[in-house]
């Protein structure tokens, strides 16, 4: 069935540092897949997001690398900051698919030490 | 500018009883996603609704219905609570039924005791 697997599940990093999360997909009709940072009690928010078109896409410190071949897709965090700290979920959906449905990775807690 | 809302914030239940969780969409969205977050995993999809009709359903029982109104908003039924059905019920708005973002509400802690 659908599977994302998310790694590490928990990871710590000097603040300045680069951080790395790693997620593979098993449904080969995936085709989108969203990076969301969720702080301790509250929503769920898409940070970045890319489709299988691309291979790369950048925003500021943010950035998503995506294989189609491997079913592999990687968030790469630089010059971390404290406010970084959050649980990461990695997800993966079909778009142009019979629904939006999500299926997400198990999350990896990112702490970023000052 | 009000983004996904969802009420109750929080709720307390006991084993064998039912609950009702609500969700207003993003304006102009049409769609809603409902999802099961148990403590340190990943959400899990129970339902998606667009225009008033289920478009997808996850792996769940059939204690778990939803519905979605005439203004877009959504209901989550779940019937003869157990324990494990204790979790954060996230509600996603997006635009159409498919090839749209997910945005999210800050969720329903149900705790069933």
């Amino acid at each position: 069935g659908e599977n994302v697997e998310q790694h590490p599940s928990t990871l710590s990093v000097q603040e300045g540092d680069s951080a790395v999360i790693k997620c593979t997909y098993s449904d080969s009709a995936s085709n989108y897949f969203p990076w969301y940072k969720q702080e301790l009690g509250k929503r769920p928010q898409l940070i970045i997001d890319i489709r299988s078109n691309v291979g790369e896409k950048k925003d500021q410190r943010i950035a998503v690398t995506l294989n189609k071949t491997a079913k592999h897709f990687s968030l790469h965090i630089t010059e971390t900051q404290p406010e970084d700290s959050a649980v990461y979920f990695c997800a993966a959906s079909t778009f142009g698919g019979a629904t939006n449905k999500l299926i997400f990775g198990t999350g990896t807690l990112l702490a970023v030490q000052p | 500018d009000a983004g996904v809302t969802q009420s109750p914030t929080h709720l307390i239940k006991t084993r064998g009883q039912h609950v009702t969780l609500r969700c207003s969409p993003i304006s102009g969205h049409k769609s809603v996603s409902w999802y099961q977050q148990v403590l340190g995993q990943g959400p899990q999809f129970i339902f998606q609704y667009y225009e008033k009709e289920e478009r997808g359903r996850g792996n769940f029982p059939d204690r778990f219905s939803a519905r979605q109104f005439p203004n877009y908003s959504s209901e989550l039924n779940v019937n003869a609570l157990l324990l494990g059905d204790s979790a954060l019920y996230l509600c996603a708005s997006s635009l159409q039924d498919t090839n749209t973002e997910a945005f999210f509400g800050q969720g329903t802690r149900l705790t069933v005791v």
